[in-house]
């Protein structure tokens, strides 16, 4: 089935170690999202790829990045996490804005900062 | 700047007990309102999208509808395999808002007990 894939599910780091998240999809969606999802808050952008092109929102930290090296696969840095950061990560694709083809979404990355 | 409220934040049912959600939104120019289900752990799962006041559409036990300042997740009777925290988000369409961006509510937590 076509999906959306997270690695690693679970991803403990230490304060201030950088740490990679990975998604990848079979969908071919050309539009990549990652979503930080605090605990009891709702999932935020923090931004997107719309095909090659990077697009960060304004509030989104410098110590988030992002890579796209193909249309499959997409990855979220971060530099020097902080235990603020603690979070699950959600990737999203669509095709196009997504309002009529829709979004799907991968299972997520519970990050833990210690 | 677009807002979601959902409320309210947590709902406990006993099987069979039917309720509604609710979903508050203020945007510049409403494309589509979507409402996902959240199980602990995981990614969003797609269940609705709704793009126009007085639309509905309903999925089994679910039926969703929009007004021009609100939506409304029904639930007939619902499981205990209903159980899980349900989001909704919009896209808007105008006022610089990042392309194919959904804004989410904070969810609202759904107990359904046997």
């Amino acid at each position: 089935d076509a999906m959306v894939i997270q690695n690693p599910r679970y991803q403990v780091t230490q304060f201030g170690k950088p740490v990679t998240l990975s998604c990848s999809q079979t969908l071919n969606h050309n539009v990549m999202y990652w979503y930080q999802q605090k605990s009891s808050q709702a999932p935020k952008l923090l931004f997107h790829y719309y095909d090659k092109d990077f697009n960060n929102e304004a509030d989104t930290p410098d110590n988030f990045q992002s890579r796209r090296p193909n249309t499959s696969f997409c990855f979220l840095d971060i530099r020097s996490p902080g235990l603020g950061d603690a979070a699950m990560y959600l990737c999203a694709t669509s095709r196009g804005g997504g309002v009529r083809s829709g979004y799907t979404f991968g299972s997520g990355t519970r990050l833990t900062v210690v | 700047e677009d807002q979601v409220t959902q409320s309210p934040e947590a709902l406990r049912l006993q099987e069979g007990e039917s309720s509604s959600l609710n979903c508050s939104y203020t945007v510049s120019g409403l494309r589509g309102l979507f409402w996902y289900r959240q199980d602990p752990g995981k990614g969003p799962e797609f269940l609705f999208t709704l793009y126009s006041a007085g639309e509905e559409k309903e999925k089994e036990r679910l039926k969703a509808t929009l007004t021009k300042k609100e939506s409304f997740l029904h639930i007939t009777a619902p499981k205990p395999e209903d159980s899980a925290t349900y989001l909704c988000a919009v896209q808007a369409g105008a006022g610089g808002t990042s392309y194919g961006k959904l804004t989410f509510g904070q969810g609202t937590i759904l107990t359904v007990h046997p």
